[in-house]
């Protein structure tokens, strides 16, 4: 149980243009999701987090215009990355708590390549 | 602060060997999870395990063994008999009560394990 599927798994887009990247809960309901980044041989940094039907809460130096957040559903959450840029090449990974538990999860990421 | 420390960047061993991965943390709050994630090559994080920080009792679950100390706010994951299906990065992971549950990764342990 408590499954997150993500995709796409990986994506390569032109810089400039817009990705989204989705995850979707399938078993559960997920009242709050948090998105990571993680460069190359580098940890995960939480990006936001995202409750459902509100405004996601981003960390000091995400730009919010830049990396959109939508959690407009208890099993859908969606991050689009605006006008792409080499810079933003990167593993993009969501993780999600699940109701009434102390339990995470996490999708299997999506490695996002801007060229 | 909340932080996470894992000072081993990259460890190497002989199949077969025991191997303790460090993980040193630091938190205000009283009420709070740690976690171990395995990271392998294909991106995606497996949970390895939970632990509240009420309870400081010690988990085997086969070759794997935590060991919680919260007098030296330590949480250190040992595998027996290591395996090359081992090799992977390792996480060390905070989840304080306060701050909306976010979770603080350390910095990752890479562990390889040869034949």
């Amino acid at each position: 149980g408590a499954v997150v599927s993500q995709h796409p798994s990986w994506v390569i887009c032109k810089s400039g243009t817009s990705v989204k990247i989705e995850c979707r809960s399938l078993d559960f309901q997920a009242t709050t999701m948090f998105w990571y980044r993680q460069f190359p041989k580098q940890s995960l940094m939480l990006m936001a987090t995202s409750n459902e039907g509100s405004k996601a809460t981003y960390e000091q130096g995400v730009e919010k215009d830049k990396f959109l957040i939508n959690h407009a559903s208890l099993t859908l959450s969606t991050l689009t990355v605006t006008s792409a840029h080499p810079e933003d090449s990167s593993f993009y990974i969501c993780s999600a708590r699940v109701r009434d538990s102390y339990g995470y999860t996490f999708g299997s990421g999506t490695r996002l390549t801007v060229v | 602060a909340q932080k996470v420390t894992q000072a081993q960047t990259e460890i190497s061993v002989v199949e077969k060997e025991d191997v303790t991965l460090d993980c040193v943390y630091e938190t205000r709050d009283t009420t709070y999870y740690l976690f171990w994630y395995k990271q392998p090559p294909s991106g995606e994080l497996v949970f390895l395990i939970r632990r509240n920080s009420f309870d400081e009792q010690n988990e085997i679950s086969g070759r794997y063994s935590w060991n919680f100390q919260k007098s030296t706010s330590s949480f250190n994951f040992t595998i027996t008999a290591s395996q090359v299906v081992d090799s992977a990065v390792y996480f060390c992971a905070l989840s304080p009560n306060t701050g909306g549950f976010k979770t603080i990764f350390g910095a990752g342990t890479r562990l390889f394990v040869k034949a």
